[in-house]
């Protein structure tokens, strides 16, 4: 496609419910970020994927937050038992291998009640 | 102490102005500076990007990095209503040339510009 993908673009859920946010990145970027804005902050690195290596983790916030990318293309970011502190837009990237910058999606904004 | 600062204002301008924008840093092994404007609902798009100390400008943009310092700035001249964003500063360590590696963000300054 034209740009990154992101799906749904706004979720509702019940506290303790699972969900499953989808980024379907441009065709060919080999490289794939996940990041969290909550209300008023900058963007909080979550994970990322880079080819067939090993994602870097090291932003998850905790045990509850996985996400995992199929044929290197598609990715899904999945939450579980959400809590309302995880309330926040999502938001996925994409770039290509020599390139500085990302290409984001519009992002799903998440609401925990 | 959060690894980029960035002042989230907000700034309101009057059409015309210049405007700018800084952001510091405590990381001294960030390399490449970034600048990136959000609109409302909308992801982050890139705006500008710089490697290492220096200047660089586009049309009515100018970036400059001070490493020695560790703050980067953004200049916008003859601002514009449609400049209206939130500014993102972000940053990012050598990966090696390519593009990998996770950007540090700014918290974001919101700008208005009025007509």
């Amino acid at each position: 496609g034209a740009g990154v993908s992101q799906s749904p673009s706004n979720k509702v859920t019940e506290k303790g419910k699972d969900v499953e946010l989808r980024c379907d990145p441009i065709s060919g970027h080999t490289a794939l970020y996940w990041y969290r804005q909550s209300l008023g902050q900058g963007l909080e690195f979550l994970i990322y994927f880079q080819g067939n290596s090993a994602p870097d983790k090291s932003g998850l916030p905790s045990d509850r937050f996985s996400a995992e990318r199929t044929g290197g293309s598609v990715s899904t970011l999945t939450i579980q038992r959400t809590q309302q502190e995880d309330s926040a837009v999502y938001l996925c990237a994409s770039s290509p291998q020599f390139s500085y910058g990302y290409t984001f999606g519009s992002g799903t904004r998440l609401t925990v009640v | 102490q959060k690894e980029v600062e960035q002042d989230p204002g907000p700034l309101s301008v009057p059409e015309g102005a210049i405007v700018s924008l800084n952001c510091t840093y405590s990381n001294s092994a960030f390399q490449y500076f970034m600048w990136y404007r959000q609109y409302s609902r909308k992801g982050p798009e890139l705006l500008m990007y710089t490697y290492s100390s220096g200047n660089k400008e586009d049309g009515r943009f100018t970036a400059q990095v001070d490493k020695s310092s560790k703050y980067i700035s953004l200049f916008i001249r003859d601002s514009q209503p449609s400049d209206s964003a939130t500014y993102l500063c972000a940053m990012k360590q050598d990966a090696g040339g390519t593009s990998y590696g996770k950007l540090t963000f700014g918290q974001g300054t919101i700008l208005t510009v009025h007509p």
